[in-house]
């Protein structure tokens, strides 16, 4: 089974603070992605990447930038966070429209 | 602008029962759908798809009805069981854009004793 780990489960950070949330697979698959998931809200994709080195802006990428610098690791970084990050963050890797999701991890920014 | 809208956000039903869980689209370039179900503290799931050329897909409990003219598609769980609380979500892609799945707002399924 794909697996898709993300670094850490509940993170508190304080507004203004640099953020790194990792996800790491281990399937070789190309396509990774970044969700965040809010009440009435879904489901939103911040961050798609489709290789190394490539990446490509979802539907909210703004607070937000990645990096991929190996196949199996993709990292969200908030530059500045803000309160309005505060959120559950999802990691996906796919081979095709076969998704596989990390756990989740919980952020909030104080 | 969601493109894909669950407009239930809760759903309660008795076990044994059948659950029907919507979800409607507003993009005419989506041409394949999934549903994926959460626990909570969990990564989604995927537990049925199907494609725009076919109306209806059967898995076990769980079948996708999908209606293109009315751009809406359907869950339905025969027979509910405790198990099946989660929440739903229903995802689409379009035309020419690979991997890239846009989710839906999801409904929380409650299916009680």
């Amino acid at each position: 089974d794909v697996k898709v780990t993300q670094s850490s489960r509940y993170l508190v950070k304080r507004t203004g603070e640099k953020v790194f949330l990792e996800c790491v697979q281990d399937m070789d698959h190309e396509n990774m992605f970044w969700y965040r998931q809010d009440p009435g809200l879904g489901l939103r994709l911040i961050y798609f990447s489709y290789d190394v080195k490539m990446k490509e802006k979802g539907d909210i990428p703004e607070g937000y930038s990645v990096s991929r610098e190996k196949k199996e690791r993709f990292s969200l970084i908030l530059e500045s966070a803000s309160t309005n990050q505060t959120s559950m963050y999802l990691c996906a890797s796919a081979l095709g429209y076969g998704y596989t999701f990390g756990s989740g991890t919980r952020l909030t920014v104080v | 602008d969601q493109q894909v809208k669950q407009n239930s956000p809760s759903l309660s039903v008795q076990e044994g029962r059948i659950s029907i869980l919507n979800c409607d689209y507003t993009n005419s370039m989506f041409d394949y759908f999934l549903w994926y179900k959460k626990y909570p503290a969990e990564g989604p799931t995927f537990l049925i798809s199907i494609s725009s050329i076919k109306d209806k897909n059967e898995d076990g409990r769980f079948t996708v009805f999908l209606n293109k003219s009315a751009k809406h598609l359907s869950l339905h769980i025969v027979p509910s069981q405790p198990g099946d609380s989660a929440v739903y979500f229903c995802a689409a892609r379009a035309t020419g854009t690979a991997s890239k799945l846009t989710f839906g707002t999801g409904t929380r399924l409650q299916v009680t004793l």
